[in-house]
Formats: C-alpha cells, sequence, structure tokens
C-alpha cells in the first residue's frame, strides 16, 4: 500500500516564475493538506482541501492556490516566486471517516534563484 | 492562538535518556505529535496521545502529557547515534483542523 507520494522531488525556479506541485494521498484518504517548511523552521499550514474545496487556509497570500481531482489527488501552485518561497513543501492526507492520523509525504524541495 | 514552543538544542551522550519538552497553548488541541526529521528528509510520526491520556509508551519512546500546564514531552531510551535528528512537538484540534509544530529541537547524539 503506497503512502502518500510527491512530485517532483526537487525544483529550481527563478523569481516571477509559477509552480505546481502534485501529491497523492495515501490509498483510502479523502482530504489534503499543504505545508510549506522553510529551512530551520518547523511546517507550515497552507491549506486543506476536501471534496475538491478549500476547507481552511493559513497565512499564505493569494499566489499560493491548490486543487484537488476527483481522484482525491492535489494541485499546489504558487505564482509570482519570490526568493522567501524557497522552502520544502510538504503534503499530508487523512480521511474524514476515520480516525486515521496524518500522514505526510517525504515533500517537494523548492529552490527560487 | 496557536503557538508550540521547544527547546532548540539538546545533546546527550549514547545510552542515555533524552527527554525533549514542548509547551502549547491551544487547549481544544485533541492529538498531541511527536515527529522525526533526519537532514534532507521528511517527517516520520514518531508517536502521538490524545489529550484524554497522560502517558502513551511505545518501546523505548514514553510520551507525558500535563494537561493543566499544557506541556509535552518526550523521553527517548537507551538514546542511540541513530536517533540523532530535529524532533517536532505539534498539536491538532481534531476535526480535520490543521496541525501547528513547534520549532523543532535538534537531538545530537555523542557516541
Amino acid at each position: 500500500d503506497a503512502g502518500v507520494t510527491q512530485s517532483p522531488t526537487h525544483l529550481i525556479k527563478t523569481r516571477g516564475q509559477q509552480v505546481t506541485l502534485r501529491c497523492s494521498p495515501k490509498s483510502g484518504h479523502d482530504t489534503v493538506s499543504w505545508y510549506q517548511q522553510a529551512l530551520g523552521q518547523g511546517p507550515q499550514f497552507i491549506f486543506q482541501y476536501y471534496e475538491e474545496e478549500e476547507r481552511q487556509r493559513g497565512n499564505f497570500p493569494d499566489r499560493f492556490s491548490g486543487h484537488q481531482f476527483p481522484n482525491y489527488s492535489s494541485e499546489l501552485n504558487v505564482n509570482a516566486l519570490l526568493l522567501g518561497d524557497s522552502a520544502l513543501y510538504l503534503c499530508a492526507s487523512t480521511s474524514r471517516g476515520s480516525t486515521d492520523t496524518q500522514y505526510f509525504g517525504p515533500g517537494t524541495r523548492l529552490t527560487v534563484l | 492562538g496557536e503557538d508550540v514552543e521547544q527547546s532548540l538544542f539538546l545533546s546527550v551522550r549514547e545510552g542515555d535518556s533524552s527527554v525533549i519538552n514542548c509547551t502549547y497553548t491551544d487547549s481544544s488541541s485533541t492529538y498531541l505529535y511527536w515527529y522525526k526529521q533526519e537532514p534532507g528528509a521528511g517527517l516520520q510520526l514518531l508517536t502521538y496521545i490524545f489529550s484524554n491520556m497522560d502517558m502513551k509508551q511505545d518501546q523505548r519512546l514514553t510520551v507525558l502529557l500535563n494537561k493543566k500546564d499544557k506541556h509535552l514531552s518526550l523521553r527517548i531510551a537507551d538514546t542511540q547515534t541513530g536517533d540523532s535528528a530535529i524532533y517536532f512537538c505539534a498539536e491538532e484540534p481534531g476535526g480535520y483542523q490543521k496541525v501547528t509544530f513547534g520549532t523543532g529541537t535538534k537531538l545530537q547524539v555523542i557516541p
């Protein structure tokens, strides 16, 4: 049973560009959350998707947007990249129909030059 | 508001016990987690405790929760060099809410 998977593993972009990160939840999970972990910091909540809608949002600007597909997979889009967007982006999944905890993927490391 | 605080660094000798402490502010937290992160890697869930529990033991790991003081600790018995990593304390109110993480405690194990 595959856990949470994310792609790509690493990504390098330049300022002003746009990026899309992808996440496939653990089998049986329907809720996906995204977190940003800057170097030396703990992960910060970006937003959560359930039933293809954004349900909660952390303190991130509108440049950060997302999408959830009918198969529960999710994308994180970041527009107009800034140097400060360089971070490890983590996806976590859970199931609203169970008492399961959140499972985290290995992350995508984004470097903005 | 939500805030999770941890000390930044802990150094122990191999074979000793390690105790990593954490304080949180959200009294509605239902789940309290400990995650381990090795350099360049993602987050590994070590253990978690429900807020209605005082203690949870899992092999070398013991979690203590003082809900009155909003204090959580992780004890690692017989610490090994492979335990060297950053340990994050985190809280979740439950109901599929966001998880709030501390800034992490870097554990250094000296052989």
